[in-house]
């Protein structure tokens, strides 16, 4: 199994760029995450989707959206990327909620210039 | 703001030592989860304890939580250098979000 992949692994983008941020799970988990991690500042939740067809809010949603596109697939979205989103960006998935463990991805270095 | 802030920021020790982490936390949870991160990889679960546990064992990980003081502390026991990594806790608010947040994490680094 692959468990949770993201793609791109890189990404380079100019200010108003957009792009979106792949991720796909292959064990069946109800619950999927969007993470951004930056230095010395921890993990910092963005979106997430407890089930399919439904997305919440996290910490830190401004300047992103998210499409829960089936069971398997959560995207992220940057609609015009600006410095300040220059992160290092994690997907994670859950079998049925937060009560569990989350398995990541490997995550996408993303670099705003 | 972040919920659970691990203690110390940094730890360096030989192998062969134990390593002791703490975290704390500030509203009341569900359950609370150590993560590992090794440098440029993804976070991988050590442990889960729940916030009627007191104390939980994985092979040379102990985990112990103190809900009345709001803290628990992960202790690696024998240390290697592959133990090397940045460590998280994360807790599950019991109202609210329904997401696990994270601290700002701690990194050991275990001298061959």
């Amino acid at each position: 199994n692959a468990g949770v992949t993201q793609t791109p692994k890189f990404q380079v983008l100019k200010t108003g760029q957009s792009m979106t941020l792949q991720c796909a799970q292959d064990m069946n988990h109800n619950s999927m995450y969007w993470y951004r991690q930056d230095p010395g500042m921890g993990l910092r939740l963005i979106y997430y989707s407890a089930s399919e067809g439904t997305t919440d809010k996290g910490e830190v949603p401004n300047g992103y959206n998210v499409s829960r596109l089936n069971k398997r697939e959560f995207s992220l979205r940057l609609e015009s990327a600006a410095p300040s989103q220059t992160s290092v960006y994690f997907c994670a998935s859950s079998l049925t909620g937060v009560k569990e463990k989350l398995f990541f991805g490997s995550g996408t270095q993303l670099s705003v210039l | 703001s972040q919920q659970g802030e691990e203690d110390p920021q940094a730890l360096s020790i030989q192998e062969g030592e134990n390593a002791t982490m703490n975290c704390s936390y500030k509203t009341s949870i569900n359950n609370l989860q150590w993560y590992r991160q090794n440098s440029g990889r993804g976070l991988v679960h050590l442990i889960l304890i729940r916030s009627n546990e007191r104390e939980k064992h994985s092979g040379r990980l102990r985990v112990t939580l103190d809900t009345s003081k709001k803290s628990s502390s992960l202790l690696i026991t024998a240390s290697r250098a592959a133990d090397t990594a940045s460590y998280f806790c994360a807790t599950v608010p019991y109202t609210g979000r329904r997401a696990l947040t994270f601290g700002s994490g701690t990194r050991l680094q275990v001298q061959p």
